[in-house]
């Protein structure tokens, strides 16, 4: 296993448009975790899924921004008419339910998104 | 709710030089505690935890944080570093039950970098 997987890693794109990014987590992790990550801060949570349910969404996730995870393995998330304010990294984490505490999440290298 | 604060920004040190970056939190229920390291362009590796137990807890590669819970704090030291520790070091707390006990709450990190 290659660990979690994030593409693309780099996308720009022109205010108004819209961007999908794909995330794959660790094969056996059930949990998958989106953060934001804007230049000087800490992560941010964003929204999480057990399997396919999508149990909690941070206020950051405004309704131009949605995210699936259709069949409980790799999650999308997509955002809607792009703002410059949404540049930042995207990180997904992954864990397996019951061991997260112990080991801590897995995260992606990130997908590092500029809106021009 | 919680929140993380780490003091510095910014920490410059020589090689082979200790080093200490501080963190403190605030909660109004226990925590679990862990430290991330952000090298450049990648991910948030796990450095080390604290889940209960012994409140010294170590990682394999030679740092060290402990947990003060009188002081609210959990500052990460190593006695002495190596140029391959300059990255980002990001504190984060995490409640380990109920409403948001999945989510992380991180601190704005701290750069670390080591000066030959």
């Amino acid at each position: 296993d290659t660990g979690v997987s994030q593409d693309p890693r780099h996308k720009i794109t022109k205010r108004g448009q819209n961007v999908t990014f794909r995330c794959d987590p660790i094969s056996e992790h059930n949990r998958l975790y989106w953060y934001r990550q804007t230049l000087g801060q800490g992560p941010e949570f964003l929204t999480y899924f057990q399997n396919e349910a999508q149990l909690e969404k941070s206020r950051l996730l405004s309704d131009r921004f949605s995210a699936e995870r259709p069949k409980g393995s790799f999650s999308t998330l997509e955002i809607q008419r792009t703002e410059q304010g949404d540049s930042a990294m995207y990180l997904c984490a992954s864990s397996l339910a019951g061991t997260g505490f112990n080991y801590g999440y897995t995260f992606g290298s990130g997908t590092r998104l500029t809106v021009v | 709710a919680q929140s993380v604060t780490q003091l510095d920004s910014q920490v410059p040190v020589f090689e082979e030089a200790p080093v200490e970056l501080r963190c403190n939190y605030s909660s109004s229920v226990s925590v679990y505690l862990f430290w991330y390291v952000q090298y450049p362009n990648q991910g948030l590796q796990l450095l080390l935890k604290y889940l209960s137990g012994s409140t010294l807890v170590e990682s394999i590669n030679g740092f060290e944080a402990e947990f003060n819970k009188s002081q609210t704090s959990f500052h990460l030291r190593k006695p002495s570093v190596h140029i391959s520790d300059t990255a980002e070091y990001f504190c984060a707390v995490r409640t380990p039950s109920g409403a948001g006990s999945y989510q992380l709450t991180f601190g704005k990190g701290t750069k670390l970098s080591v000066i030959p």
